[in-house]
């Protein structure tokens, strides 16, 4: 099975940078998604890391580590409008389409 | 088109009723998913669709019946709920196989039961 570990809750400025972690323990899988959902709202697609390494789109960049079992999203130039919970996903390589979601990490932008 | 429609946004049903929940994409998509979301938790993976074909039943209980009658739409039977089902009911769609593995949720069902 899948397991991935977010910290609960972050606070940041805004215009500031945060990093937002997730650590997981698995049997195998493509690759890192990560998905901002606003309260009330849809999980919404940020980004995603087939290989190691950093993804950068835009204010958002993602980084994988597989030796290291761990990855993170990075916000830049934090905005009000990114207060959200941000979740990592991850899917088996066991085939079937099978998608676990991370804890969640609910961020909270502040002034 | 890359939008997710579900129907009907909030839903309150007794523990002795019948409802569907229903989606729709036509996004070309061959990979419908529905998944339970309850307050401050990620959601939870219910049923994966994959070409037509259940491929996926995260042992989920059989007072929720998922059916898939075309490549584009995706119900949820409901029959005999019980309280503790009342949650947000999230309906996505994903290439098989793409290279970036992004799935498109919809707006999703509120479900409150009674």
């Amino acid at each position: 099975g899948q397991s991935l570990e977010q910290p609960s809750e972050v606070t940041a400025v805004e215009g500031a940078i945060v990093q937002i972690n997730c650590t997981y323990q698995t049997s195998g899988f493509y690759g890192l998604s990560w998905y901002q959902q606003h309260d009330g709202g849809a999980p919404t697609f940020l980004s995603y890391n087939a290989l190691d390494g950093l993804e950068e789109t835009g204010r958002f960049s993602s980084f994988l580590s597989r030796s290291d079992s761990y990855g993170y999203l990075l916000l830049q130039e934090l905005q009000m409008k990114d207060s959200a919970s941000y979740f990592c996903a991850v899917r088996d390589t066991g085939g079937y389409q099978k998608v676990t979601f991370g804890t969640g990490t609910k961020l909270q932008v502040i002034p | 088109d890359t939008e997710v429609t579900q129907t009907p946004k909030h839903l309150v049903m007794g523990m002795t009723n019948k409802k569907s929940l229903k989606c729709e994409q036509h996004m070309g998509h061959r990979a419908m998913y529905w998944y339970k979301q309850k307050a401050k938790k990620p959601p939870e993976l219910m049923f994966v669709y994959s070409y037509e074909k259940l491929s996926i039943n995260e042992s989920v209980p059989s007072r929720f019946s998922p059916e898939c009658p075309n490549s584009s739409l995706l119900n949820l039977h409901l029959h005999a709920l019980q309280p503790e089902d009342s949650a947000l009911y999230l309906c996505a769609s994903s290439q098989v196989g793409g290279p970036t593995d992004t799935q498109y949720f919809g707006p999703g069902t509120r479900l409150t039961v009674l």
